[in-house]
């Protein structure tokens, strides 16, 4: 079974870029599905931030950006703001799973 | 507008059934690609997929809980219901039900709802 690690935390100044990094333990993540992002703001429910190859839902700035690259998926957040602070989930379909995976989230400090 | 809606107790004794319904509106769980899905979160803890089931009725059930589940859907009252049979105290979680849908790189959950908590204990 496939796991989807993620850094439990990462932080930033306003205005700087953070990345946060999600790992499968397969060879490639996910391959050959996409690693979707959502972000969960505190006491809310999960939003979808970004699908397959960066698609961004109506309403979702173009600050946010994905990519991926052999063993690891990446998302980006660029200008950061005050607003970003939340917990972030990467999400994938496991095949041998016949289901889907979640990462262990990461939570964003705006410093 | 999609909108979807869960309901059910919020507290459950340890070996009891739970029984959760998802209501939605907004779309049709009969049109080709589109899914529900639970999802719970333990209490300061990460996403956990639970099930899912599809507009032609398959059915997918996570592997640890597979046992313990049944998900069935009423397309005439757009309701979707989880069926989780035996809790215990590590099930106490929010359980949210989403709107999934498939494409060729693997479904996903575009719209939640606000999620119903559930506490297991005696």
């Amino acid at each position: 079974q496939s796991v989807l690690t993620q850094p439990p935390s990462v932080s930033g100044a306003p205005g700087q870029r953070v990345t946060i990094s999600c790992t499968g333990s397969s060879s490639k993540i996910g391959a050959p599905y996409d690693i979707h992002w959502y972000q969960q703001l505190p006491g809310r429910a999960p939003k979808l931030l970004i699908y397959g190859n960066n698609n961004r839902p109506s309403g979702v700035p173009d600050r946010f950006s994905n990519s991926k690259s052999g063993t690891s998926a990446s998302l980006a957040i660029s200008g950061l703001q005050a607003e970003d602070e939340a917990d972030y989930y990467c999400q994938t379909y496991d095949n041998s799973l016949r289901g889907w995976l979640f990462g262990g989230g990461t939570k964003l400090t705006v410093l | 507008q999609i909108t979807l809606k869960e309901s059910g107790p919020t507290l459950v004794k340890p070996t009891q059934t739970l029984t959760l319904t998802c209501t939605f509106s907004g779309f049709s769980l009969s049109t080709s690609g589109v899914g529900v899905g639970w999802i719970r979160q333990p209490p300061g803890k990460a996403l956990e997929w639970v099930a899912l089931i599809y507009y032609n009725d398959d059915k997918r059930y996570s592997p640890s809980l597979k046992s313990r589940l049944i998900i069935t859907k009423d397309t005439s009252k757009n309701q979707v219901v989880l069926t989780m049979t035996n809790m215990d105290p590590v099930d106490t979680a929010t359980y949210y039900c989403a709107h999934s849908t498939w494409t060729p790189g693997g479904d996903y959950f575009d719209y939640w709802g606000q999620g119903t908590p559930v506490t297991v204990s005696s």
